[in-house]
This record gives C-alpha cells, structure tokens and sequence, in this order.
C-alpha cells in the first residue's frame, strides 16, 4: 500500500539557520513526489514536485528537496530559515490512481 | 490565471443537515478532486471528477456525494451532518487526470454544532 511517513510532528528552528523536514515514501513503482506548504486557515500551496529525472529539484522560496530511491526519501531543505516560513509542511506521494497520499505534516516554528 | 476557487470559505451547520460546498477550478483544468482536512485524520482523499465523471473514490459512505459539471465546476454533498462532518475541505485542480500536480484551493470550514 502507499503511504508516506513525516518522522517529525513539530520542529523548532531558529531564523537564519538550515532547515531539514523528513519525509519516506512507500510505493513499489516511481514515485510522484510532492511538497506542500500550509499556513494557518489556508489552503495547501505547491512548494516543489518531482517526476523524473535530476534528483535534486528546486521550488519555490528557496526550498528544495532531493530524491534518494534507496532510502525511500524525499526530504525537504532550505539554507536558511525566515521567519515568514513558519507554517505547516505536507509531503505526498501520488500513485497509480491519481490521489494523493498526504504524510501528517510537520509544524515549523521559527524563533527569533 | 485565477486559481482555485472555493464557496463558500465558511459555514456552520446543524446535525441532521446537508451541505453543498462548490469548486471551480483553474481555467483549462478538467480534473477536480476533492480532500477532507482534519486534526484528527489528517488530510484524505474523498474523489476525483474527469469530464463530469467520478473516476475514484475513497474511503467515505456514502453520505458524501459530488458531481462535475460541464464546464469543470465541482460541487460535493453532504447529507445528513455529523459532528465528525467538521473540517476543511479542499478542492484541487489538476490539468488532465493521471499524474499531474494538483493545485488547491483556499477550502471550505465547516463547522456542525
């Protein structure tokens, strides 16, 4: 069965500093990858996806998120934190029917 | 472009009522699928419309209904409110069906007292 795991419910960072978000997928064929962003109240935005090819890709607002097969991973990075993205963090995978699979999010907070 | 819009953005309602929560996709985009957001379940799959059919379903009884219209426009139903009922519904758009990025919408809070 698909489902993704996002191994932290809640992550403190502060301003300025790098930021990882986990996320792990299971799905026997190529994955569709995907990160979305959601502020309170809001609905969810499209940080970054990935299809095929180059494994590391670049989204929006300076994140990025590289693909690892082997480890079942498309983690989440950005170099440097502002406080403008403190926000809840969705990972998903979409498979063969054309449904997201949604992980249970991570809370970002952002210190000063 | 515009992007996904949904209405109403609230709504509070009763046990025992219905609720028909309206989406319109980005312009060009047939596919619409709808999601239920809450603290509890997360965010789930609730279906999919292609060319105003229903192309998948997810784990909901069937209280929750909805249909496409012919110019892509989505509505879903649902009958019969329980408390469990309150959430976030989010409407997505996508381009075609099959393996396309799906564009959300702002949602729906529905809130059943």
């Amino acid at each position: 069965a698909q489902s993704v795991t996002q191994p932290d419910i809640h992550i403190t960072v502060s301003e300025g500093a790098s930021l990882e978000l986990r996320c792990n997928y299971s799905y026997g064929a190529t994955p569709y990858l995907f990160w979305y962003v959601q502020s309170p109240g809001q609905g969810l935005q499209l940080l970054l996806k990935y299809f095929s090819g180059d494994t590391l890709v670049q989204g929006i607002k300076g994140f990025e998120a590289e693909f690892k097969r082997s480890q079942s991973s498309f983690n989440l990075r950005k170099p440097s934190v502002h406080w403008s993205d403190a926000a809840e963090y969705f990972c998903a995978v979409r498979g063969a029917t054309n449904k997201l699979i949604f992980g249970t999010g991570t809370l970002l907070a952002v210190q000063p | 472009k515009a992007g996904v819009t949904q209405t109403p953005r609230y709504l509070i309602k009763t046990r025992g009522q219905q609720v028909t929560l309206s989406c319109s996709p980005i312009s060009g985009h047939r596919s619409v699928s709808w999601y239920q957001q809450t603290p509890g379940q997360g965010l789930q799959f609730l279906f999919e419309y292609f060319s105003e059919t229903q192309r998948n379903k997810g784990n909901f009884p069937g209280r929750f209904s909805g249909r496409q219209f012919s110019n892509s426009r989505s509505e879903m139903n649902v009958s019969t409110l329980e408390l469990g009922d309150s959430a976030l519904y989010l409407c997505a758009s996508s381009s075609v069906q099959g393996k396309e990025t799906q564009y959300f919408g702002p949602g729906t809070r529905l809130l059943v007292l």
